[in-house]
């Protein structure tokens, strides 16, 4: 199966710091996703990305959050205040077309303290 | 506002027995299906993309069959094993004004298999 790696696996970070999460794709995946999981809870939609601009974001992607590409290959989540309630596994997803099997990474646990 | 609900919540059968995991999701207007596998604290494993227009789709032991219309999706495993043991998610990509392949999901099954 095609693989998406996510880095840091783990983060630990105090309540109003800054966080970036980075996803390295599948080659020629050009849609992009993140969600997330609260522990115990649903996966949950955050946002949407193709032809390098957000194509949907779900209400939890507020002001604080941000998305890019920054060198046209890896795929970045930036929270620029991170608060307790962000504490989550954030998955990132890439698939080939808008509506194909979408891989999804390990995630990344972030634990805001 | 499309909602995934899959039953049961929790499963827990003997190793060889074929079990049936259930999902339904409110809008039939959907492009497609996806079924997940989670393992504790781990990513999410795609098992079977359904196709709207598809009825059955097949992969070793699983089988998943969708009923668009009553909007209803079910995944069936055959000789279920130990190793079977994860979280079973099922996931729906709407086609009504959603756009690029935002994906909908339930709470899960989990399910254990023991020896």
């Amino acid at each position: 199966e095609p693989e998406v790696t996510q880095t840091p696996s783990h983060q630990v970070t105090q309540m109003g710091q800054e966080v970036i999460l980075r996803c390295v794709p599948i080659s020629n995946h050009l849609y992009f996703y993140w969600y997330r999981q609260i522990l115990g809870q649903k996966v949950e939609f955050l946002v949407s990305f193709y032809n390098n601009e957000i194509s949907e974001k779900s209400e939890i992607f507020d002001d604080q959050f941000s998305v890019e590409r920054p060198d046209g290959s890896n795929f970045t989540l930036k929270i620029r205040s991170t608060k307790l309630e962000d504490s989550a596994m954030y998955f990132c997803a890439n698939a080939r077309g808008a509506y194909t099997e979408a891989f999804f990474g390990q995630g990344t646990r972030l634990t805001v303290v | 506002k499309q909602e995934v609900t899959q039953i049961p919540a929790a499963l827990s059968v003997p190793e060889g027995e074929n079990l049936v995991l259930n999902c339904s999701f409110t809008d039939s207007a959907i492009y497609n299906l996806q079924w997940f596998r989670q393992d504790p604290g781990k990513g999410l494993t795609s098992l079977l993309l359904i196709q709207s227009s598809q009825r059955e789709q097949t992969s070793g032991r699983l089988n998943a069959s969708l009923d668009k219309s009553s909007g209803r999706s079910t995944l069936y495993i055959a000789a279920s094993q130990p190793g079977d043991s994860a979280t079973y998610l099922c996931a729906v990509i709407g086609n009504r004004g959603s756009t690029l392949g935002r994906l909908y999901f339930g709470r899960g099954t989990q399910l254990t298999v023991w020896p």
